[in-house]
């Protein structure tokens, strides 16, 4: 069964830098793309970006190319989002999800980070 | 960026009943490669977005065949039939045809 665990969200500081993590299991994570997608309260999805399976290649949103950065470890099977200066927009359920082709498969349960003082 | 208009907003359906949601996208989502990468998620109530369909219309693992999807170009729907209980949340499609990949803003299926 395919399992993705998000972990490392809670309450931030503006201006302050969080680092989210993705406990994958039961599949191969060499083999996959990974992505985070994130979700405002109340609000719709929004893709972050995406890395290839030995991070050569690594995609994000224009808009959070600066303040976001994705890596991974294969051999702790870990998916990471370090994330920098952070406001208030930045408030949402993130979400990493595996990505087989070019679409996201499946889908962590997502791990809350509110920037708040 | 490309938009991806989703409509309706809200859609009041019977149980029993057929729902059809639609997404247009600002341009083409037709790849260099000749694939068009156009998929649909439902996110039911206090959950994580789960696949439904793949590129355009292939459903994946798990979905029933009362869910279709259809379409090309810049212009794709979504018909659920027999609507059940559980298909009730928020509806999405997500364009991966280009950077950087974006979703519809969704629709939500409840209830008439």
């Amino acid at each position: 069964e395919v399992k993705l665990v998000e972990s490392g969200g809670g309450l931030v500081q503006p201006g302050r830098s969080l680092k989210l993590s993705c406990a994958a299991s039961g599949f191969n994570f060499n083999d996959y793309w990974m992505g985070w997608v994130r979700q405002a309260p109340g609000k719709g999805l929004e893709w972050i970006g995406e890395i290839n399976k030995d991070s050569s290649t690594i995609n994000y949103t224009p808009s959070l190319k600066d303040k976001f950065t994705i890596s991974r470890d294969n051999a702790q099977n870990t998916l990471y989002l370090q994330m920098s200066k952070l406001g208030s927009e930045d408030t949402a359920i993130y979400y990493c999800a595996s990505r087989p082709s070019r679409y996201m498969a499946y889908w962590g349960q997502g791990t809350l980070v509110t920037v708040s003082s | 960026d490309v938009v991806m208009t989703q409509t309706p907003v809200s859609l009041p359906v019977s149980l029993g009943g057929q729902a059809s949601i639609s997404c247009r996208s600002s341009q083409s989502l037709v790849h260099s490669n000749g694939n068009t990468y156009l998929h649909w998620y439902l996110q039911k109530p206090g959950q994580s977005p789960q696949l439904l369909i793949y590129r355009v219309s292939n459903r994946f693992s798990g979905v029933p065949d009362r869910f279709s999807g259809s379409g090309s170009g810049t212009d794709f729907t979504l018909k659920i039939s027999r609507v059940e209980p559980e298909d009730l949340g928020d509806y999405y499609c997500l364009q991966s045809t280009h950077f950087p990949f974006t979703f519809g803003s969704g629709t939500k299926l409840e209830i008439k």
